[in-house]
């Protein structure tokens, strides 16, 4: 079965200074896809970036970027000059060969003034 | 419309009442998922549509939940004899078809259903 883990519960970052979050995950399959989404107190889910797993070459979404170790299963989300809007529950999720999201904890991001 | 729309956002039960929730994907979309994220976790699987048909309904946890999507589009999740443990926040999201690979889900604001 696929799991998904992100160890950080909370983290805060001051405002213009970088932030990563890490994520690990477990699964059998070779190809997949991964995602991270971002979830403000209006709790819609909103993709950040995806990555898939048989490019090599590291997903980048302007001041959102991974770093993707296929080897080691770890799905880590960099964001970059961070904003007073990107405080939200980020999660990191695995999409599996029938399309449904597995999702982690997630990671609660405070960007501080 | 222009996005995943769901409703009500906000939904108070009485334990062992009867709810509704329903689900507007994307114009289009084929596949519909629902979620249920309970306060401080990630979203969990619940079931899966294709157009009409259920393809997948292993996350539902119990024959007291049962979701339809008759007509391919609206679909509604119903929750028989509510118990506390049901309260969460239920989680609409749809994507094009299965054959778009990694297709991205476009998810709903949400209903927090709160049992008493």
């Amino acid at each position: 079965a696929q799991t998904v883990t992100q160890s950080q519960p909370e983290m805060s970052v001051q405002e213009a200074e970088t932030v990563t979050l890490s994520c690990t995950y477990d699964t059998s399959e070779n190809n997949y896809y991964l995602f991270w989404y971002k979830q403000p107190p209006s709790r819609q889910m909103i993709l950040v970036i995806r990555q898939e797993a048989y490019k090599q070459q590291n997903a980048t979404e302007n001041r959102f970027s991974v770093n993707f170790q296929k080897a080691a299963k770890s799905f880590s989300l960099k964001i970059s000059d961070s904003q007073l809007g990107d405080t939200a529950m980020y999660f990191c999720a695995f999409m599996t060969d029938t399309d449904k999201l597995i999702f982690g904890t997630g990671t609660r991001l405070q960007v501080f003034p | 419309g222009a996005g995943v729309s769901q409703s009500p956002r906000y939904k108070v039960a009485k334990r062992g009442q009867d709810v509704a929730l329903r689900c507007d994907p994307i114009s289009g979309h084929v596949s519909l998922f629902w979620y249920q994220q309970a306060l401080g976790q990630g979203p969990e699987f619940l079931t899966y549509f294709q157009n009409e048909a259920q393809l997948d309904k292993s996350g539902l946890p119990s024959d007291r939940f049962f979701a339809e999507r008759p007509e391919g589009s609206v679909s509604t999740l119903k929750i028989q004899r509510t118990q506390q443990e049901d309260s969460a926040v239920y989680l609409c999201a749809s994507s094009l078809p299965h054959n778009t690979p990694g297709a991205e889900a476009f998810f709903g604001q949400g209903t927090r259903l709160t049992v008493v």
